[in-house]
């Protein structure tokens, strides 16, 4: 079965300033992918940035790039010149293919961000 | 935003009655899905349906049934309500891209069993 960890439930960074959320997970699997879901105070998911494992390019999406380490099953997001709107719990996902081609997605506990002005 | 509603938004009930959530999109996606929120617990995966009629368990499955009879409509059903099925509900959807599965959510039912 696959875990998805982030050590850090809280973090804080001032506006403007960059901060890096740290995410590991454990899998047998050699293909998979992984994601990086913000939800904002109103509940909604909302689908930050991912990464196919089977890249060696680190994926970026403005503000938002993550530093993905295959080896060390490590998937880190950071995020530069924080905002106010960034305040939310940010959640690291697994994907799996499932039966059927399915995907399940295991998250990780989340790590909550408080962007201060 | 990938079409998704769900019904009721929030709801209230006591313990032993019959549930029923309903996840509707507008997208005709093949793969729906259904998962729970809980603190400290991320999302966890309900139920998941890979077309009309096709169901299958997700990792926390027990005590709840789905139903899928047109591809618009996901229904998640609590046969008999008890308090640790207190949660907040997410539906989601898979986009098929061509590098990369994407599931986009739902904006959540919070229930509540008393």
């Amino acid at each position: 079965a696959q875990t998805v960890t982030q050590s850090q439930p809280e973090m804080s960074v001032q506006e403007a300033e960059t901060v890096t959320l740290s995410c590991t997970y454990d899998t047998s699997e050699s293909n998979y992918y992984l994601f990086w879901y913000k939800q904002p105070p109103s509940r909604q998911m909302i689908l930050v940035i991912r990464q196919e494992a089977y890249k060696q390019q680190n994926a970026t999406e403005n503000r938002f790039s993550v530093n993905f380490q295959k080896a060390a099953k490590s998937f880190s997001l950071k995020i530069s010149d924080s905002q106010l709107g960034d305040t939310a719990m940010y959640f690291c996902a697994f994907m799996k293919p499932l039966n059927n081609a399915g995907n399940m997605l295991t998250f990780g506990g989340g790590t909550r961000l408080m962007v201060k002005p | 935003d990938a079409g998704i509603t769900q019904s009721p938004r929030h709801k209230v009930t006591e313990t032993g009655t019959p549930v029923t959530l309903r996840c509707h999109q507008t997208e005709n996606h093949r793969y729906m899905y259904w998962y729970r929120q809980d603190p400290g617990h991320g999302l966890r995966l309900i139920h998941y349906s890979y077309g009309v009629k096709d169901t299958d368990k997700g990792e926390v499955s027990d005590g709840y049934s789905v139903s899928r009879s047109k591809t618009e409509d996901f229904l998640l059903t609590l046969e008999s309500a008890t308090s640790s099925q207190t949660s907040v509900y997410f539906c989601a959807i898979k986009v098929q891209r061509p590098s990369t599965d994407t599931q986009y959510f739902g904006p959540g039912t919070r229930l509540t069993v008393l």
